[in-house]
């Protein structure tokens, strides 16, 4: 069974860059696309990105001109950066599989929260 | 892209059905069948429990089905179980990214 588990910085200062690692074990990242997807406190979800094992992106044009998501493979590992972060930007992040073949997000990380404060 | 329609709320003994709705639009619930459904326990990660409108991933009870009608998408638990009282979400593929539904708290009186 594929597990995935968050890890990186739980605050992070206003204007900086949020950077987090999901790493993937029990399974292969080959042929699978992999998100991330992040849920403010008390609220709903928010899809921010996929990458394809091989390196193919696409984000959510709410984020995209500060979403970077990149892959290694050899690591088993995919990261998310998000600039100049803001209070709204705090969030429990997730990182799942999918898309798959339905559209559906599979398996999904505990979760890690971040907060954006000074 | 807008956030899909649900109502905040739904309840049911034990033992009863209970239905949740996912309303969106043309370009997203109403142009593809790529709903899925999401339960989510406090402080857990969401489990996918409903995917293409009415497809069960494998360990998924059968109580849970889903169905889909113009814009709008349903799920509903049969037989509640005290375990089903969780936080339900839905998703819909939006043709060039994926948008999730506002969230129904189930409870289970």
């Amino acid at each position: 069974q594929v597990q995935l588990q968050e890890s990186g910085p739980g605050l992070v200062k206003p204007s900086e860059t949020l950077s987090l690692t999901c790493t993937v074990s029990g399974g292969s990242m080959s042929s699978y696309y992999w998100s991330w997807i992040r849920q403010p406190p008390g609220k709903g979800l928010e899809w921010i990105g996929y990458i394809y094992y091989s390196g193919s992106t696409k984000y959510n044009p709410s984020l995209k001109s500060r979403v970077t998501i990149s892959v290694d493979t050899s690591k088993n590992q995919f990261s998310l950066r998000l600039t100049s972060v803001t209070a709204a930007d705090t969030a429990v992040y997730y990182c799942a599989r999918g898309p798959s073949s339905g559209e559906e997000f599979e398996h999904w990380g505990q979760g890690t929260l971040v907060t954006v404060s000074s | 892209q807008s956030a899909l329609t649900q109502p905040p709320s739904a309840s049911g003994s034990p033992g009863q059905s209970v239905t949740i709705s996912c309303t969106g639009a043309s370009s997203d619930v109403g142009g593809y069948n790529y709903v899925s459904w999401y339960q989510q326990h406090p402080g857990k990660a969401p489990k996918l429990m409903i995917y293409e409108v009415t497809k069960r991933p494998s360990g998924v009870p059968d109580r849970f089905s889903g169905s889909k009608s113009a814009n709008t998408a349903s799920l509903t638990v049969s037989g509640l179980q005290a375990e089903d009282e969780a936080d339900y979400y839905c998703s819909s593929y939006a043709g060039t990214d994926y948008v999730f539904g506002t969230g129904t708290k189930v409870t289970v009186l």
